[in-house]
């Protein structure tokens, strides 16, 4: 079965770290672009990140950049998540969601089940 | 950044009912539009990829069309099980945006 489990959520105060982790199986996770979208509570979806599948390019989006670095390890079938200076509007849901090809943006096939970071004080 | 807004954002529908939900993008991304259904408590799935090319497993109820700037979601006579929100979702520039989101309610 192809799946996705995200682990690391959890409560954080503001301007803090958390690594979240996603372990994939059922699929040759090296030949997949990998993306993390989040959700805020009751709000729709927003993509926060996306890595090629060999680890060579890694995007962001402006809202996280510079604040959070995207990484795989694809001997481990694992992909990461870094987030650090964490503030209150981080506060979501956060999926690790597989990408048709493997390099570029593309449509999202299978997705986690998500894991939840809450940035307060 | 490519915006793209969905019409309705609510819409309450009755069974068997034809369902259209339409998303503009602000700019062309040609065929590059997808959407998803997430129902309540669940994780987003992908209903259709490339406007209109259908995905393994999603009922054949739904279908998209569109091309451009202006895209439809199609579902035709809907059943309970297909109340969830919807949204659309360009992968023609990075970064890729969502529309946001579309929910049905049953009568």
């Amino acid at each position: 079965e192809v799946q996705l489990v995200e682990s690391g959520g959890g409560l954080v105060k503001p301007g803090g770290s958390l690594r979240l982790s996603c372990a994939a199986s059922g699929f040759t996770f090296s030949s997949y672009s990998m993306n993390w979208v989040r959700q805020a509570p009751g709000k729709g979806l927003e993509w926060v990140s996306a890595i090629s599948s060999s680890g060579t390019y890694k995007y962001y989006a402006g809202s996280m950049k510079g604040r959070c670095t995207i990484s795989r390890d694809n001997a481990k079938n694992s992909l990461f998540l870094q987030m650090n200076s964490l503030r209150a509007e981080d506060t979501a849901v956060y999926y690790c969601v597989r990408a048709l090809t493997p390099v570029g943006p593309d449509a999202f096939d299978i997705w986690g089940q998500g894991t939840m970071v809450t940035v307060s004080s | 950044e490519i915006l793209l807004t969905q019409s309705p954002d609510f819409q309450s529908v009755t069974p068997k009912e034809k369902v259209t939900i339409t998303c503009r993008a602000s700019q062309n991304i040609g065929s590059n539009l997808h959407w998803y259904q997430q129902r309540p408590d669940q994780s987003p799935r992908l209903l259709i990829k490339y406007v209109s090319q259908s995905i393994s497993g999603v009922p054949s109820r739904f279908s998209g069309s569109g091309s451009g700037t202006d895209f439809t979601l199609t579902i035709n006579s809907l059943e309970a099980e297909d109340v969830a929100a919807y949204y659309c979702h360009q992968s023609g520039s990075l970064p890729g945006t969502f529309g946001q989101g579309t929910k049905l309610e049953i009568k």
